[in-house]
């Protein structure tokens, strides 16, 4: 079964200050690795990773895959009350009767003080 | 905003009680699906729907009972639903059916008395 950790659980931190946060899998057949942040209700897609090594950048956010190591880190610089939210990582399944499955991990939420 | 557009936004129903869910999207997405979302938990894959057919059916009750009129729309019927059934149930969509780059609507939030 597929299974997608994220770490930490939750994280406090104060405007400015620089996060990452941790996403390690185990998948069969893996596609792609994605990032989501939920904040209210709908998650919003942040970054899409499919190959090692190469850093996805949107902003002050950040991402990068290792598929040896089986993890992607997301990180955010000169953090804002904004970024307040959960943040969800989640794997794609390419393979078998799970294709096209995507499964998230728990999620982090991040809580950012003025 | 979403480009994903669910309704209704809340609901309240009882165990006997039969309600759909409703779920929209114009970006000519092929693929649709459900999630159920409880509270601190993240997202778990019901159903996909692709060309408007069903190619997953993650195992879920069939008190849920999922339709795709046309490529637009995405309905979940529910009829004799528990309180443990009580959830936020999300829909999205995306371009192909393998999932990538899910557009997710705000989702209804579903208490069951």
């Amino acid at each position: 079964e597929d299974k997608v950790v994220q770490s930490p659980l939750s994280l406090v931190v104060h405007e400015g200050d620089t996060v990452t946060l941790n996403c390690s899998y185990e998948v069969t057949n893996f596609r792609s690795l994605l990032w989501y942040k939920q904040e209210k209700k709908a998650p919003t897609f942040l970054f899409m990773l499919t190959s090692s090594g190469i850093e996805k950048k949107s902003g002050r956010l950040s991402s990068i895959l290792d598929k040896k190591e089986l993890f992607s880190i997301l990180n955010i610089t000169a953090t804002q009350t904004g970024d307040s939210a959960i943040y969800l990582c989640a794997v794609l399944n390419a393979g078998g009767t799970s294709y096209g499955k995507l499964t998230f991990g728990q999620g982090t939420i991040l809580t950012v003080h003025p | 905003d979403t480009e994903v557009t669910q309704t209704p936004k809340h609901l309240v129903m009882g165990m006997t009680n039969k309600k759909s869910l409703k779920c929209e999207q114009h970006m000519g997405h092929r693929a649709m699906y459900w999630y159920k979302q409880k509270a601190k938990k993240p997202p778990e894959l019901m159903f996909v729907y692709s060309y408007e057919k069903l190619s997953i059916n993650e195992s879920v009750p069939s008190r849920f009972s999922p339709e795709c009129p046309n490529s637009s729309l995405l309905n979940l019927h529910l009829h004799a639903l528990q309180p443990e059934d009580s959830a936020l149930y999300l829909c999205a969509s995306s371009a192909r059916e393998n999932g990538e780059k899910l557009f997710f609507g705000s989702g209804t939030q579903l208490s069951v008395l």
